[in-house]
């Protein structure tokens, strides 16, 4: 069965730190990669996707993320995070040709200001 | 212009009612789904509707039954409300570009809570 793992669920940081939330999954097909941002009381917001092309994509506020097909890993980074970055990150994956998204657990960030 | 809206925001209710959630896409969108995020904001797909056909249908108790009366809508109704119901839903809905799924939009969650 497909899965997806975010192993990072609870990360602290301060402001001006780097960031970096892993995800892998488990598919051996092609896919298309998303994050999503959850903040405090709010829906769940895209925050990048990759679908092809150059495997480094920019979202939006100044994430990016990598795509490693040999890892099966899209990891979410970000180089100076700031206090209003504080939010639940979630992984999403989509088997091409398939209307199914696979979420990660999550991963909440808390950022001190 | 609201994307994807639910109603009601929150919902609260004993065991045993029947009740249900509404959700509406203004955005032209072929297919809809309903998530469960539970306590642990793990968020799991229930069911996928692509032009009012049922596509996917997770393992979900019988006693959830989604109901999409044209493809701007999609409702979820509950019968016999259980503790472990207890959760936020999330309606969302996406375009199919070239037999690709493009990104998911989300509304803003119902928060049931059953007593």
């Amino acid at each position: 069965a497909q899965s997806v793992s975010q192993h990072n669920h609870h990360v602290i940081l301060s402001e001006a730190a780097s960031l970096e939330l892993g995800c892998n999954y488990s598919y051996g097909g092609t896919v298309n990669l998303f994050w999503y941002v959850q903040y405090p009381g709010q829906h769940l917001q895209l925050l990048l996707k990759y679908f092809s092309g150059d495997p480094l994509v920019k979202g939006i506020k100044g994430f990016e993320a990598e795509f490693i097909k040999s890892k099966f890993s899209f990891n979410l980074r970000k180089p100076s995070v700031q206090w209003s970055d504080t939010a639940e990150y979630f992984c999403a994956v989509n088997p091409r040709g398939f209307n199914k998204f696979y979420f990660g657990s999550g991963t909440k960030l808390n950022v001190k200001p | 212009d609201t994307a994807v809206s639910q109603t009601p925001k929150y919902l609260v209710t004993q065991m045993g009612n029947d009740k249900s959630i509404k959700c509406e896409q203004n955005l032209g969108h072929d297919t809809m789904y309903w998530y469960k995020q539970d306590s642990k904001k793990f968020l799991k797909i229930m069911f996928s509707y692509n032009n009012k056909e049922l596509i996917i249908n997770e393992t979900v108790p019988n006693r959830f039954s989604p109901k999409s009366p044209d493809k701007a809508h999609l409702n979820l109704h509950i019968n016999s409300l259980e503790l472990g119901d207890s959760a936020v839903y999330f309606c969302a809905s996406s375009q199919d570009i070239s037999g690709r799924t493009d990104t998911q939009y989300f509304g803003p969650g119902t928060r049931l809570t059953v007593l």
